[in-house]
């Protein structure tokens, strides 16, 4: 069974620039979340993408969006990075429709905002 | 964001000692999750717990759903140096759905 994986693991932008993160879901999951996790903070909920639409999402403005592509794949990008977007991403996956389905995380990309 | 209050912050201890952190909220949750977190890793999932009063064991790990839905604790026994890392529990309102919200995790030592 194939873990979330997430690409790059690393990026470094300057601010006003654009990024896009990928991740590939778990082998047989559905549905992607992805998350912000400030340094030393627990992860924050950015949005949640089912059948390639969004279908949830948290206390973050529009310059965050995302994809989801049906392979279950996904991306978020974000616009205008500013410094504070400086932060570890995470991606997760899970298949609500098969009952009890918590989250499985990827070891996220760590941006670095400059 | 709406967070979780998680205590203690951090835990320095003696390997082979047991472990209690525990979290709390001020609302309500169906499903309350823990997770370990080490350096440059995403979160790996310990324990799920869906059902108030529900009592689960992981190995050495035991957690409880609290009956009021907004409480939930974690017991480490016979801690050992690979214990280390940071511990966040998380509630989900709704079971299945993908927003959840995290404690401020509790950084966890253990001295050989």
């Amino acid at each position: 069974e194939t873990g979330v994986t997430q690409s790059p693991t690393h990026l470094i932008k300057t601010r006003g620039q654009q990024v896009t993160l990928r991740c590939s879901s778990q082998s047989g999951h559905n549905t992607v979340s992805w998350y912000q996790q400030a340094l030393g903070q627990g992860p924050q909920f950015i949005f949640q993408y089912y059948r390639e639409e969004e279908n949830g999402r948290g206390n973050f403005p529009p310059r965050f969006s995302g994809l989801q592509f049906p392979n279950y794949s996904s991306e978020l990008n974000v616009n205008a990075l500013e410094l504070d977007d400086s932060a570890l991403y995470l991606c997760a996956s899970s298949s609500p429709g098969q009952g009890k389905s918590p989250l499985h995380f990827g070891n996220g990309t760590r941006l670095t905002v400059t | 964001g709406q967070q979780l209050n998680q205590s203690p912050q951090s835990m320095f201890i003696q390997e082979g000692e047991d472990v209690s952190m525990n979290c709390t909220s001020s609302s309500i949750f169906n499903t309350w999750l823990w997770y370990k977190q080490d350096p440059g890793e995403g979160p790996v999932l310990l324990i799920a717990l869906y059902k108030a009063g529900e009592l689960t064991s992981n190995g050495r790990l035991t957690a409880q759903f609290g009956i009021t839905r907004k409480d939930s604790f974690l017991n480490i026994s016979a801690s050992i140096p690979s214990d280390v890392g940071i511990y966040f529990c998380a509630g989900q309102r709704q079971t299945g759905a993908n927003n959840l919200f995290f404690g401020t995790g509790t950084r966890l030592t253990v001295i050989p």
